[in-house]
């Protein structure tokens, strides 16, 4: 089975510009998360999804970070605009519905603004 | 508001000696305490992970150590071996959610 796929793995934006980030998710899972990864913040939750409906859409990330969820196989998260510290790994990963269910992660997406 | 810490920051020991990783909570709903582990260029993958029904878990030479009164939970990794250098997460979620909340991370390295 395929895990969870992101696209692309390295983007290059300057400050100001929109990016788009892509996500599948393992093919069954109900539920799908977007993560910002830094040394510094460690794995900080931007939004989940559950059955496609926004559960969370992480609070302090609101004002530029925008995720969707199309349909149950496909996930984009948008940064409009972009700042330098913006700069991070995005993260997206799925797991089966259910309280305790592992989530399986994604490759990542390296973002670096200049 | 930190939900889970995670202690120490970065850890080094020797090969074969027993790696000690810390993490406490505040919330007493939680009932979920998963590790994650992470290698230098891959992404986080579910270790092992306890209910608080017992009070350890083990899977190999991975063991977690639960104290519901203290809410604390900590990762011991026993014979630690040079592939065993990775970051390791703790994590805490309640069987009402499926989110998880992770500690900050703990950067292990096993030298030879």
């Amino acid at each position: 089975d395929a895990g969870v796929t992101q696209t692309p793995r390295h983007e290059v934006a300057e400050k100001g510009q929109t990016i788009i980030l892509k996500c599948e998710p393992v093919s069954g899972h109900n539920d799908l998360f977007w993560y910002r990864q830094t040394k510094i913040q460690g794995l900080e939750l931007l939004s989940y999804f559950r059955s496609k409906s926004l559960m969370e859409d992480g609070g302090a990330f609101k004002d530029r970070f925008k995720a969707e969820m199309l349909n149950s196989s496909f996930s984009t998260l948008k940064i409009q605009p972009t700042e330098p510290k913006d700069s991070a790994v995005y993260l997206c990963a799925s797991s089966y519905t259910g309280g305790v269910s592992e989530q399986y992660f994604g490759p990542g997406t390296r973002l670096t603004v200049l | 508001q930190q939900q889970v810490r995670q202690s120490p920051q970065s850890l080094t020991v020797w090969e074969g000696e027993t790696a000690i990783l810390n993490c406490s909570y505040e919330d007493s709903t939680f009932d979920y305490f998963p590790w994650y582990h992470q290698f230098p260029g891959e992404s986080p993958a579910l270790l092992i992970a306890i209910r608080p029904v017992s009070n350890k878990k083990e899977d190999g030479r991975f063991t977690i150590f639960f104290n519901k009164r203290e809410k604390k939970f900590s990762l011991h990794i026993a014979d630690s071996q040079p592939g065993d250098s990775a970051t390791y997460f703790c994590a805490v979620t309640n069987s009402a959610g499926n989110k998880l909340t992770f500690g900050i991370g703990t950067r292990v390295l096993v030298r030879p």
